[in-house]
């Protein structure tokens, strides 16, 4: 079965320190992958994705992830946080049986402290 | 540019009493969804349309119904609310592309079912 595992509910960081929000996925063949962010009381906003080619993929507001095969991985990372970036990150992949579906991760919520 | 656009953003409904959210958009997206979303837990897809072909979820309850007249837009009717619908209701849209590419999200609609 495809899935998409966030293992952090939250995770704190302070502000100008680098940040890393982890995600993992379990799909068979090459994985589509996707962050989304999302503030309260707001639709999910793409940030960036992986389809094919470079490892590393640079998104919108400075967040870059890098795409793992080995170990299934592909994890969200920042070099420096900002407060605003406090907000609720999803990972999602493409439902490879069903066309332009995602199946998303549980998200995590990342606090930017000052 | 609003390019996803969900009407109204709050929506207060009775118990039992029937309730229409709408979206519209203006990417001229062949895609559009419905998902929705309970205290920030990852948003769960209800239907999805390719242009005109519906495709219903298979835990979608019968009380979720929806209509697609053009291709702006989309409305997601719910025959009768129950307390558990209350939810943020979100509308997303994508190009065809065999999920390549990224969704649109709408800012949402919270409906409250009293």
């Amino acid at each position: 079965a495809q899935s998409v595992a966030q293992p952090e509910d939250q995770v704190n960081v302070a502000e100008g320190n680098p940040l890393t929000v982890k995600c993992t996925y379990s799909v068979s063949g090459n994985p589509y992958l996707f962050w989304y962010v999302q503030y309260p009381n707001r639709g999910l906003q793409f940030l960036l994705k992986y389809i094919t080619g470079d490892n590393l993929v640079k998104g919108s507001y400075g967040f870059e992830a890098e795409f793992n095969k080995s170990q299934t991985s592909f994890h969200l990372k920042k070099p420096s946080a900002l407060v605003s970036d406090s907000a609720l990150y999803f990972c999602a992949v493409r439902d490879r049986g069903r066309g332009d579906k995602l199946i998303f991760g549980t998200g995590t919520r990342l606090q930017v402290f000052p | 540019d609003a390019m996803v656009i969900q009407n109204p953003r709050y929506q207060v409904t009775q118990f039992g009493k029937p309730v229409t959210l709408s979206c519209s958009q203006t990417l001229n997206h062949n895609v559009m969804y419905w998902y929705q979303q309970k205290s920030s837990q990852a948003p769960k897809l209800l239907f999805h349309y390719y242009d005109k072909d519906f495709n219903n979820e298979a835990d979608t309850p019968d009380n979720f119904q929806s209509r697609r007249p053009n291709t702006s837009f989309c409305f997601l009717d719910i025959r009768s609310p129950g307390l558990g619908d209350a939810a943020m209701y979100l509308c997303a849209t994508s190009r065809e592309q065999g999920g390549r590419n990224e969704q649109y999200f709408g800012p949402g609609t919270r409906l409250t079912v009293t």
